[in-house]
């Protein structure tokens, strides 16, 4: 069945290095790729957002990239800060064929001061 | 607030026991979901309404049955429940069911004891 991978599954980093986070998709019908931040005993909250027709988008610190061809898409956070520290869940979702939206696994980043 | 408001938020019931869960929002969204968040799992799909109407029920024990009498509210109703469906359950709406991102309700930790 349709999946996403999401890796990896905890990531340290210091303070002030990038983040990169990578999702591969199985679904090529999938043309919407949402990423999602959820800190310890909160809700989950949009953060970016990503649409088939574009391969990348930016976002002060953090930044998205798509290639349709090999399936991927990455999270990139720049200068990372403690409070980035949070479980991030990214998703695929589709509208042709029917609704469906698949999470990945997601990864828990630790940002150390 | 987000504008999705859920309640209550900590639950405890006996495997006998009927309870519900209710999810309100006041952002104008046509589309409102249901997810399953267990420790070290993806978010679980469980039940989509579009307009009031379900359009998918992701293969969901009838131990879990939706209600959602309109475009604002939307319920889980919960009875003979079993220990493995202790869970965080999330709320979400979105514009649509198309290429939308979710806002979030801030869940119901439901323990069955």
């Amino acid at each position: 069945g349709e999946n996403v991978e999401q890796h990896p599954s905890t990531l340290s980093v210091q303070e002030g290095d990038s983040a990169v986070i990578k999702c591969t998709y199985s679904d090529s019908a999938s043309n919407y790729f949402p990423w999602y931040k959820q800190e310890l005993g909160k809700r989950p909250q949009l953060i970016i957002d990503i649409r088939s027709n574009v391969g990348e988008k930016k976002d002060q610190r953090i930044a998205v990239t798509l290639n349709k061809t090999a399936k991927h898409f990455s999270l990139h956070i720049t200068e990372t800060q403690p409070e980035d520290s949070a479980v991030y869940f990214c998703a695929a979702s589709k509208t042709t064929g029917g609704f469906k939206t698949i999470f990945g696994a997601g990864t828990r980043l630790f940002v150390k001061a | 607030e987000t504008g999705v408001t859920q309640t209550p938020r900590h639950l405890v019931m006996g495997m006998t026991n009927k309870k519900s869960l209710k999810c309100e929002q006041h952002l104008g969204h046509n589309a409102m979901y249901w997810y399953k968040q267990s420790a070290k799992k993806p978010l679980e799909l469980m039940f989509v309404y579009s307009l009031e109407e379900r359009v998918e029920n992701n293969s969901v024990p009838s131990r879990f049955s939706p209600e959602c009498p309109n475009s604002s509210h939307l319920f889980l109703h919960l009875h003979t429940l079993q220990p493995e469906d202790s869970a965080l359950y999330l709320c979400a709406s979105s514009q649509d069911t198309g290429t939308y991102g979710y806002t979030f309700g801030s869940g119901t930790r439901l323990t069955v004891v």
